[in-house]
């Protein structure tokens, strides 16, 4: 049971580049979600899924997509990569099912990204 | 908009017991309280939860006050491992629009040797 897996762990992009962050979780959890971590900042929420084939916003969208075609997958995807997308990006997971209130969130490890 | 008021900072002594504070004047009965805290380097890590009793793990105890409107992580010796951000945070237990979780900036325990 490795719980949720996020990769790569470091990342250098060009401004402009795109690229996918991966989050897979092996615990059949319904709800995963993106956030971002900037320094001396809280955490922010990008996007969030509650299953397969249905996804929402977070409070910073912008400049990121995300799609859920499995359980286990969440991916991260930046079109065009910009300076102000340098943060620590965190996946996480829950389930949703007996009440969602009750549920424990577990977190990736965490993936850096430094936007050149 | 922030459902949780924690303060920025706080220090503590090794061995000695730590109360970490968290306001949420605006709770609704159906909020459950969560704590979770990020270890320097790391992911955030659950540490507990409650709806409206008292509730006691390995790692801590959740004093919640009788009107819900605040809520006391406490650890009960602190070690230096366990200098980390910790954040409160609430989970509606109906889930729909309350998806949305938010962290606020959490509170930075120093602790002492």
């Amino acid at each position: 049971n490795a719980g949720v897996t996020q990769t790569p762990k470091f990342q250098v992009l060009k401004t402009g580049q795109s690229m996918t962050l991966q989050c897979a979780q092996d615990m059949n959890h319904e709800y995963m979600s993106w956030y971002r971590q900037d320094p001396g900042m809280g955490l922010r929420l990008i996007h969030y899924s509650v299953g397969a084939g249905i996804t929402d916003q977070g409070e910073v969208p912008n400049g990121y997509n995300v799609s859920r075609s499995t359980t286990e997958d969440f991916p991260l995807r930046l079109l065009s990569a910009a300076p102000s997308q340098t943060s620590v990006y965190f996946c996480a997971s829950s389930p949703t099912g007996g009440g969602f209130g009750a549920n424990v969130l577990t977190f990736g490890a965490g993936s850096r990204l430094t936007v050149l | 908009d922030a459902k949780t008021t924690q303060p920025n900072s706080m220090e503590s002594n090794e061995e000695e017991p730590v109360h970490l504070p968290c306001n949420h004047s605006t709770i609704s009965g159906t909020d459950y309280i969560h704590w979770y805290r990020q270890l320097p380097s790391q992911g955030p890590e659950y540490v507990i939860h409650g709806l409206t009793s008292n509730v006691n793990n390995r790692m801590a105890s959740l004093a919640i006050a009788e009107d819900r409107k605040s809520s006391t992580l406490i650890l009960h010796r602190a070690t230096l491992r366990d200098a980390a951000v910790y954040y409160c945070i609430l989970r509606d237990h109906s889930g729909g629009s309350n998806y949305k979780l938010t962290f606020g900036k959490g509170t930075l325990l120093t602790v002492n040797p």
